[in-house]
């Protein structure tokens, strides 16, 4: 099955600075890629997702890029802001159905005024 | 309209004893998923249902573990003897069908065994 890797697990950065969060995975058949936003003691929300016939997708001050050769994808955050502190978690999954998403162990964000 | 409601939001419950976690998705979903996360951890799959039948319960832990959705819409996750190493966060997520909707998740159960 799917196991996906996500580093590092804890980032700090300084407000306005950029922070970029790495996912590897390992089933080649995965081909939609969503990043959740979790801040504490709520629910994930979905931020961004990407599929395989796309390499970049950005959306504001959010951007993630995929590399299906080297089954890697990264979220990208620039101009950083104090809201931006949460756990992020990557996920993946094959196009089949509604076949379930593997998490990443999840990316500590905190950003320091 | 509403999101994916989760009750309780919270459980205590004595190591030996069953619980129930029930979840209600978004209304028109037909896919519903269940998972655990522990402090610190993602969020790891247990069963995912579309419509009534579960399609994938490969997550659950062992027999102790089991979940129903006998209408499609609200499920009910069920643990029995409950142990220590059951305490954790269940989220329930649901969505519309289509592959790769959307994911949406409910605020989840915190259950701890004690």
């Amino acid at each position: 099955g799917e196991n996906v890797e996500q580093h590092p697990s804890t980032l700090s950065v300084q407000e306005g600075d950029s922070a970029v969060i790495k996912c590897t995975y390992s089933d080649s058949a995965s081909n939609y890629f969503p990043w959740y936003k979790q801040e504490l003691g709520k629910r994930p929300q979905l931020i961004i997702d990407i599929r395989s016939n796309v390499g970049e997708k950005k959306d504001q001050r959010i951007a993630v890029t995929l590399n299906k050769t080297a089954k890697h994808f990264s979220l990208h955050i620039t101009e950083t802001q104090p809201e931006d502190s949460a756990v992020y978690f990557c996920a993946a999954t094959p196009n089949s159905g509604n076949t379930p998403l593997v998490f990443g162990k999840g990316t500590r964000l905190s950003v320091i005024a | 309209g509403a999101g994916v409601s989760q009750t309780p939001s919270n459980k205590v419950t004595e190591k030996g004893k069953y619980v129930e976690l029930r979840c209600d998705p978004i209304s028109g979903h037909t896919a519903l998923y269940w998972y655990r996360q522990s402090l610190g951890q993602g969020p790891e799959f247990l069963i995912y249902f579309q419509g009534t039948g579960a399609a994938d319960d490969s997550g659950l832990p062992n027999d102790r573990f089991f979940a129903v959705r006998p209408e499609g819409s609200v499920s009910t996750l069920k643990i029995q003897r409950t142990e220590r190493g059951d305490s954790a966060v269940y989220l329930c997520a649901s969505r519309s069908g289509p592959s790769h909707s959307p994911l949406h998740f409910g605020n989840g159960t915190r259950l701890t065994v004690t």
